[in-house]
């Protein structure tokens, strides 16, 4: 499968604890990209990289959150001290710029739970 | 503030009928459009793009139409099949602005019975 990949698929945690993510995006794909999706909304853009460069990042992204791509390959998504409002689906999703074309595929996502 | 909408939360066709997916937006620094479709439980998979300069794009049972004076776009499918049935997101960029964030609308739920 030469897709996104995601991991884990699914996280329960209780609130205050630590989680991480982990986004393996296509293999040739440059930019990786961040969004969290909550019940009943669209995706919502958190962060994205091209190589190893963090280039944007949204206001939602509190200092609790860190992303990094360290090689230009995989990256990960950090939360410390989760609390309940950040149960959501985190997607992941990797594109490469083409003749000014680009389209962002994405993962099958990480389902957060905080209790 | 939402700057892409897609004001109807779900739309039922009957199959091999025409679905009409609608979405507007506010943000005239858009340049660039996409639908997706997402099944639960799965990441949202890409399926059609129109950029700016165009009006209309097509592929196989998919059509994106583009109005930028209405701020208005909208995917036809047809003939509409019961493995349509999913919600469909539309989502923006202003990749001119130099922003290549994705600004999604909050999704139509698509019903094909059969």
């Amino acid at each position: 499968d030469t897709g996104v990949s995601q991991d884990p698929r699914h996280k329960i945690t209780k609130r205050g604890q630590n989680v991480t993510f982990r986004c393996d995006p296509i293999s040739e794909h440059n930019r990786l990209y961040w969004y969290r999706q909550t019940l009943g909304q669209g995706p919502e853009f958190l962060t994205y990289f091209q190589n190893e460069a963090q280039l944007e990042k949204s206001r939602l992204l509190s200092d609790r959150f860190s992303a990094e791509r360290p090689k230009g390959s995989f990256s990960t998504l950090e939360i410390q001290r989760t609390e309940q409002g950040d149960s959501a689906m985190y997607l992941c999703a990797s594109s490469l710029i083409q003749e000014a074309k680009e389209t962002q595929y994405f993962g099958p996502g990480t389902r957060l739970l905080v209790l | 503030d939402q700057q892409v909408k897609q004001n109807s939360p779900s739309l039922s066709v009957q199959e091999g009928r025409i679905s009409i997916l609608n979405c507007d937006y506010t943000n005239s620094m858009f340049d660039y459009f996409l639908w997706y479709k997402k099944y639960p439980a799965e990441g949202p998979t890409f399926l059609i793009s129109i950029s700016s300069i165009k009006d209309k794009n097509e592929d196989g049972r998919f059509t994106v139409f583009l109005n930028k004076s209405a701020k208005h776009l909208s995917l036809h499918i047809v003939p509409s099949q019961p493995g349509d049935s999913a919600v469909y997101f539309c989502a923006a960029s202003a990749r001119k602005g130099g922003s290549e964030k994705l600004v999604f609308g909050k999704g139509t739920k698509l019903t094909v019975n059969p």
